[in-house]
């Protein structure tokens, strides 16, 4: 069964610096990867759409790597805001399903 | 329409009842997804359609749990004789891709279910 790891849990940083969130999964079969967003009480908000095909994907400042080869995706986000602060999760789809990480909680500070 | 859309956003429910959830997808969008979401969770997989086709269903927790989309649109998940394990948000996403080439996923807001 496929299995996504988010690293790390959770991540505080203050506003403006950049950071990069970690996403890998077990089995490399995966037709696309795509990174969401969810604030509390929400439904996900998609960021970035990777195809299996592709390396990297860009919008605005994120910026969303993947390797399935060594079964490993980051998402860059630059220049950090407040508005920023969520939970980010990634996520597999190999056919039938997406499988989910368990995210990674961000806080900006002001 | 212009979002997937989903209702009721919160459901209370006794040990025992049936509950109905429902889900409007983006209008055109093939595959439709359930999953479900416990508190601090990433989402886990229920089932997923193809248009009317229930092509995967190894994700519904037990025989309580029904999903339904017989024309290809809406759908409905239902649970019967709820127990509180089944408190949880639910989640619906649509996408307008395939099994194979499936596009961006969209999801909506999510049900709330919440067994006393």
């Amino acid at each position: 069964k496929q299995e996504v790891t988010q690293i790390p849990a959770a991540l505080s940083v203050p506003e403006g610096e950049n950071l990069v969130l970690n996403c890998s999964f077990t089995d490399s079969a995966i037709y696309n990867l795509q990174w969401f967003r969810q604030d509390p009480g929400k439904g996900l908000t998609s960021l970035l759409l990777i195809q299996s095909s592709q390396r990297e994907q860009t919008s605005g400042r994120l910026n969303a790597s993947l390797d399935k080869s060594s079964g490993r995706s980051t998402l860059y986000i630059a220049a950090s805001q407040p508005g920023d602060s969520a939970t980010y999760l990634c996520a597999v789809f190999t056919g039938n399903q997406f499988y989910f990480g368990t995210g990674t909680s961000l806080t900006v500070i002001p | 329409g212009a979002g997937v859309s989903q209702s009721p956003r919160y459901k209370v429910a006794k040990r025992g009842q049936d509950v109905a959830l429902r889900c409007d997808p983006i209008s055109g969008h093939v595959s439709l997804f359930w999953y479900q979401q416990a508190l601090g969770q990433g989402p886990e997989f229920l089932t997923y359609f193809q248009n009317e086709a229930q092509l995967d269903k190894s994700g519904l927790p037990s025989d309580r749990f029904f999903a339904e989309r017989p024309e290809g649109s809406v759908s409905t998940l239902k649970i019967q004789r709820t127990q509180q394990e089944d408190s949880a948000v639910y989640l619906c996403a649509s996408s307008s891709g395939l099994q194979t080439n499936t596009g961006e996923l969209f999801f909506g807001e999510g049900s709330r279910l919440t067994v006393l």
